[in-house]
C-alpha cells in the first residue's frame, strides 16, 4: 500500500527540541520531492519545507527558518524535520506531504503528527 | 509569502453548484498554472481533488471541476451531495519555489 506515517510528535516545553518522522512505503521514495505541512488547531494549512529527491535542495517559510531543518534518508525511506527553539506558534498537527509527479501539488499525505509546545 | 484569500464559507442546497474563489497575486497564482485544492474532512488529512488549475486526480468525481483568470482560481462543484460538505483549500506554487495555501473555505450542504 501507498502511504506515508508520521511519528514522533508530543509535549515538548518552548525552547525545546524535537525530532519528526514520516515512513514512506508503497513507491520508490527517493524518486520524489517531499515536503512538510502543518495546521494549527482549529487553523488551516500552512507549508512549512521542502526537499529534492536528493536531498540537496532544501527551502524553509520564513516562519522556521533558522529553527527547523528538514531532511531525509532514501535508504531507509524516511523524511524528517528537526524542530529547535520551539514556540507556542509551533503547535500544530504536523503532515508529510509528497509531490506529484507535475511538481507542483501534494498528491500523498500522512495521517499527521500532533506537536504541543507548552509549559 | 501572504496566505491566498478565500471566503470563510460557502453553502448550497443538494444537487447545485457552488464555487470556491481563491485570490492570490502575480507571484502566485496569476504568475502560474500550478493551483491546486484539496478536501479536507474534520480530524482528517487532505485530500488532492484538482491540480494545475483544472486537472481531476484519478478517482475524483467530475463534478469537481477548476479554473483561473488573472489572479483569481476557482473550484466549482456541481451536482451537491451531503458527503461534499467539507473544508476545502487552495494552494498555489510560488515564485520562491515555495508553496503557499489559502485560508479554507468552509462548505455546508443544506
Amino acid at each position: 500500500e501507498v502511504q506515508l506515517v508520521e511519528s514522533g510528535g508530543g509535549l515538548v516545553q518552548p525552547g525545546g527540541s524535537l525530532r519528526l518522522s514520516c515512513a514512506a512505503s508503497g513507491f520508490t521514495f527517493s524518486s520524489y520531492e517531499m515536503n512538510w505541512v502543518r495546521q494549527a488547531p482549529g487553523k488551516g494549512l500552512e507549508w512549512v519545507s521542502y526537499i529534492s529527491n536528493s536531498g540537496n535542495t532544501l527551502y524553509h517559510a520564513d516562519s522556521v527558518r533558522g529553527r527547523f531543518t528538514i531532511s531525509r534518508d532514501n535508504a531507509k525511506n524516511s523524511l524528517y524535520l528537526q524542530m529547535n527553539s520551539l514556540r507556542a506558534e509551533d503547535t500544530a498537527v504536523y503532515y508529510c506531504a509528497r509531490v506529484g509527479e507535475g511538481y507542483s501539488y501534494f498528491d500523498l499525505w500522512g495521517q499527521g503528527t500532533l506537536v504541543t509546545v507548552s509549559s | 509569502q501572504s496566505a491566498l484569500t478565500q471566503p470563510a464559507s460557502v453553502s448550497g442546497s443538494p444537487g447545485q453548484s457552488i464555487s470556491i474563489s481563491c485570490t492570490g497575486t502575480s507571484s502566485d497564482v496569476g504568475g502560474y498554472n500550478f493551483v491546486s485544492w484539496y478536501q479536507q474532512h474534520p480530524g482528517k488529512a487532505p485530500k488532492l481533488m484538482i491540480y494545475d488549475v483544472t486537472n481531476r486526480p484519478s478517482g475524483v468525481s467530475n463534478r469537481f471541476s477548476g479554473s483561473k483568470s488573472g489572479n483569481t482560481a476557482s473550484l466549482t462543484i456541481s451536482g451537491l451531495q451531503a458527503e461534499d460538505e467539507s473544508n476545502y483549500y487552495c494552494s498555489s506554487y510560488t515564485s520562491s519555489s515555495t508553496w503557499v495555501f489559502g485560508g479554507g473555505t468552509k462548505l455546508t450542504v443544506l
